[in-house]
């Protein structure tokens, strides 16, 4: 089974301090991904990636950065945290294109994230 | 831009009915479709995958169906129970391997 760990299942930290957001998966997937949901505003993407360095910017990248030095692992930032950064934060890894069409995403159990 | 809509975006139903929960989006240029199951405060958990090609796809009392040029899709739950009860998200694949999700469908079941 495809196994995707999150650092944290809870987190709280005060407006201005810089978080870090662990993701390990042990499938050796290329593809990984972070996004992060609200209520009413669903899953959106924050950044994903294609390999080891690699990075691409999701639709809301503004307050992140991400960081992939292993292929395992993908790291989410907020360099100073803000109290609209109060979210769901799901990291996901999926295989590279198999073939067209199937590329299943495998979500981590998620951190809930508090900025106070 | 892609949408994604789910409806309805509740459900309660009583155990062993039948059910459909119901996905549309806007473009028909996508990879595939995925339906997860989301239990409150936990991860996603995939379900089912249709691929663009495809009509349908099946696990155990699950059902999923794609109708690409319309623009929708039905995951079919036979024979409820209590256990099912959860939000039921469907997401599609568009380039560069990204997902768009709908808002999720609440199901409940009753015993």
């Amino acid at each position: 089974d495809v196994k995707v760990t999150q650092s944290s299942r809870y987190l709280v930290k005060r407006t201005g301090e810089k978080v870090f957001l662990e993701c390990v998966q042990d499938m050796d997937h290329e593809n990984m991904f972070w996004y992060r949901q609200d209520p009413g505003l669903g899953l959106r993407l924050i950044y994903f990636s294609y390999d080891v360095k690699m990075k691409e910017k999701g639709d809301i990248p503004e307050g992140y950065s991400v960081s992939r030095e292993k292929k395992e692992r993908f790291s989410l930032i907020l360099e100073s945290a803000s109290t609209n950064q109060t979210s769901m934060y799901l990291c996901a890894s999926s295989p590279p294109l198999a073939g067209v069409g199937y590329n299943e995403q495998f979500f981590g159990p998620g951190t809930r994230l508090t900025v106070l | 831009k892609q949408e994604v809509t789910q409806i309805p975006a509740a459900l309660s139903v009583p155990e062993g009915e039948n059910l459909v929960l119901n996905c549309s989006f806007t473009d028909s240029a996508i990879y595939n479709l995925q339906w997860f199951r989301q239990d409150p405060g936990k991860g996603l958990t995939s379900l089912l995958l249709i691929q663009s090609s495809q009509r349908e796809q099946t696990s155990g009392r699950l059902n999923a169906s794609l109708d690409k040029s319309s623009g929708r899709s039905t995951l079919y739950i036979a024979a409820s129970q209590p256990g099912d009860s959860a939000t039921y998200l469907c997401a599609v694949m568009e380039g560069a391997q990204k997902l768009v999700f709908g808002q999720g469908t609440r199901l409940t079941i009753n015993p």
